[in-house]
């Protein structure tokens, strides 16, 4: 079966200092991945969406950005963090099957980042 | 641009009742796919239900059914025999049947906060 990881946990970080998230998905293969950020009392905002290796594409512009060195692996950055980057962010996978997308994203448990 | 709108930003419900949370939402395409999902406390989103829209039948999954109503663009979620353990944040998400780009990417409401009495 398929699962998806993410760490930290949680995590408190300085304004200006640099971020690093980590999404890693086991049991399948060439998936999409995606990134989404949800601030407080607020629904999922999506911030970047990959569908293979070395192909990011970015939904908002922002001091965030992503990467993706392996076909399992969705890495979310920042060199310079801001207050306003706070909030709960959440990796998501989805099967890709020949010329149509599987619709069903499956959710990671999330990462806590509060910037101070 | 396609949205989604949940009216009801806090239900109540009491244990083994029965409650329905609304969910509509705008697009001018055909083919998509609509969602519940639900985040408990723990904010992990779990997936709740999916729809279909080309398929005429509701979807039912052991207590959760949706009443899809493809004309009115409404998708409400009904949970019957509700449990402790239900309550939760649930999130109606829009999900274009395109290929490619950002039309593929889900699109979320802003939620219902579903509470469960004992």
């Amino acid at each position: 079966s398929q699962t998806i990881h993410q760490w930290p946990a949680t995590l408190v970080q300085p304004v200006g200092s640099p971020l690093s998230l980590e999404c890693t998905v086991e049991g399948t293969s060439n998936p999409n991945l995606y990134w989404y950020r949800q601030a407080a009392g607020r629904g999922l905002q999506l911030l970047f969406y990959s569908v293979g290796i070395g192909q990011i594409s970015s939904e908002v512009p922002q001091n965030l950005s992503a990467s993706r060195p392996q076909d399992r692996q969705f890495i979310l950055s920042s060199k310079k963090l801001l207050l306003s980057d706070s909030g709960f962010y959440l990796c998501a996978w989805s099967v890709r099957r020949g010329e149509r997308d599987t619709d069903t994203q499956y959710f990671g448990p999330g990462t806590r980042l509060t910037v101070l | 641009a396609q949205t989604v709108t949940q009216s009801q930003p806090e239900m109540s419900v009491q244990e083994a009742e029965t409650v329905t949370l609304s969910c509509t939402y705008d697009t001018s395409e055909s083919d998509y796919y609509l969602f519940w999902y639900k985040q408990p406390p723990s904010r992990q989103m779990i997936l709740v239900i999916r729809q279909e829209a080309y398929k005429q039948q509701n979807a039912t999954e052991n207590r959760f059914s949706v009443n899809f109503q493809k004309a009115a663009k409404s998708f409400s979620l009904k949970i019957s025999d509700s449990q402790l353990g239900d309550a939760a944040m649930y999130f109606c998400a829009y999900r274009s049947a395109v290929r490619g780009g950002s039309q593929g990417n889900l699109i979320f409401g802003k939620g219902t906060k579903l509470s469960v009495k004992p």
